[in-house]
């Protein structure tokens, strides 16, 4: 059964570094979307992506944050100035079309800033 | 905007016991419903999901009944399992398709003893 990845499973870095968090979705799914998870809290949106381009995002979804898909396979979060609040589990989405409900998530991505 | 709310946790229960946690949303327009479950270690899963009123999702003996009345999604179970122990998200998608975003309650941490 397909199912997305993510890469790495946790990423340690400093304060101030940039990351980038990649994932690679379901390969017939149009729809791409990460979210977060700080500890004990709920899942947050952060950016939704399609057709090459951002769709919606929240208010989290920063400055700071990018997207990218830089092939016909990956797509990737990036953290340009990683801050102590950003310390998270990164979760990767993916939806095959707009007839469709379903996203289906990535393990995720632990990320820690010390 | 959007929001939804569930009963907090941790819900401990014997095995074969009936559950049911209590899901209620707030939304514009007429939103597509989810029950997405987080295993220890791992990532979300979509559990079940019912896209317009009176719409009945199920899936390995779980149920939930899109109530409009009521604004409510609760998740039940008639007898539960060591197996079903588990973080429970509630979670809404606007209806109209696009490329939205799940909005998801702070989750309901289950746990089933033998």
């Amino acid at each position: 059964e397909p199912e997305v990845t993510q890469t790495p499973s946790h990423q340690v870095t400093q304060m101030g570094q940039e990351v980038i968090l990649r994932c690679v979705p379901i390969s017939n799914h149009l729809y791409f979307y990460w979210y977060r998870q700080i500890l004990g809290q709920k899942v947050e949106f952060l950016v939704s992506f399609y057709n090459n381009e951002i769709s919606e995002k929240s208010e989290i979804f920063d400055d700071q944050f990018s997207v990218e898909r830089p092939d016909g396979s990956n797509f990737t979060l990036k953290i340009r100035s990683t801050k102590l609040e950003d310390s998270a589990m990164y979760f990767c989405a993916s939806r095959s079309t707009a007839n469709t409900y379903e996203q289906y998530f990535g393990p995720g991505t632990r990320l820690t800033v010390t | 905007g959007n929001s939804v709310t569930q009963m907090e946790g941790p819900v401990t229960l014997s095995e074969e016991a009936f559950l049911t946690i209590n899901c209620t949303y707030t939304a514009t327009g007429y939103p597509s419903l989810f029950w997405y479950v987080q295993y220890p270690g791992e990532g979300l899963q979509l559990l079940l999901k019912a896209t317009k009123a009176d719409d009945k999702g199920s899936n390995k003996g779980f149920e939930a009944t899109y109530r409009k009345e009521t604004t409510s999604f609760h998740l039940e179970k008639g007898s539960v399992q060591v197996s079903d122990s588990a973080v429970y998200f509630c979670a809404l998608m606007e209806s109209g398709g696009g490329a939205d975003g799940l909005t998801f309650g702070k989750g309901t941490h289950l746990i089933i003893q033998p």
